[in-house]
């Protein structure tokens, strides 16, 4: 069974810096997405960036960038330039090719210092 | 921006009761999930439903659960006999068929909180 494990349950950073929220998954497939999802508080699971298992690219999407290493079955999320709004609950997910499960890790807590 | 929305916010029942959870999934969505998370372990996937049919569920999905679509617009979890470990937060999502390729990447509710007592 596939599985994420998120190893931080807490992280903080200065508004202004960089912020690194790991996560690891083992699988046996080759056909797979990986996900990063926001929960502020109080509010709902929104997505913050996808990775194909099949492109060695690192997906970005502005101030968010991943480090996909499929070999290590690592998918660390890379925050720059925090901002207050910033500070949430973090999901790592994974999704196996053809399959409508998403399967999330227990969570990073990410606190925005001012 | 379209949202999911999940009611109520809250629910308090009494073990073995029924209880219904509701969802408003995003209108031109196609694909619809429940999620639930219980307090302190990861959010784990209970159901997915494509087409009037339930397309793939989870082995905690047993027969104390069921889902239904009854009127094009909103999306229910019936949970019959309601259990203390059944407390939870339960997340329905969405997605439009056009996302194929994307993988199962879903839009989230705010969830509901269902104590069990």
């Amino acid at each position: 069974a596939q599985t994420v494990t998120q190893s931080q349950p807490e992280m903080s950073v200065q508004e202004a810096e960089t912020v690194t929220l790991s996560c690891t998954y083992d699988t046996s497939e080759s056909d797979y997405y990986l996900f990063w999802y926001k929960q502020p508080p109080s509010r709902q699971m929104i997505l913050v960036i996808r990775q194909e298992a099949y492109k060695q690219q690192n997906a970005t999407e502005n101030r968010f960038s991943v480090n996909f290493q499929k070999a290590a079955k690592s998918f660390s999320l890379k925050i720059s330039d925090s901002q207050l709004g910033d500070a949430a609950m973090y999901f790592c997910a994974y999704n196996r090719g053809g399959s409508e499960k998403l399967v999330f890790g227990k969570g990073t807590k990410l606190t925005v210092n001012p | 921006e379209p949202e999911v929305t999940q009611t109520p916010s809250h629910q308090v029942t009494q073990m073995g009761q029924e209880v219904i959870l509701r969802c408003v999934p995003i209108s031109n969505h196609l694909y619809f999930y429940w999620y639930r998370q219980i307090l302190g372990q990861k959010v784990e996937f209970l159901v997915s439903f494509y087409n009037n049919e339930i397309s793939e569920k989870s082995e905690i999905f047993d027969d104390q659960f069921s889902v239904e679509r009854p009127d094009g617009s909103n999306f229910t979890l019936k949970i019959r006999s309601t259990k203390l470990e059944d407390s939870a937060m339960y997340f329905c999502a969405s997605r439009p068929k056009h996302l194929q390729g994307r993988g199962a990447e879903a839009f989230f509710g705010q969830g509901t909180r269902l104590t069990v007592v």
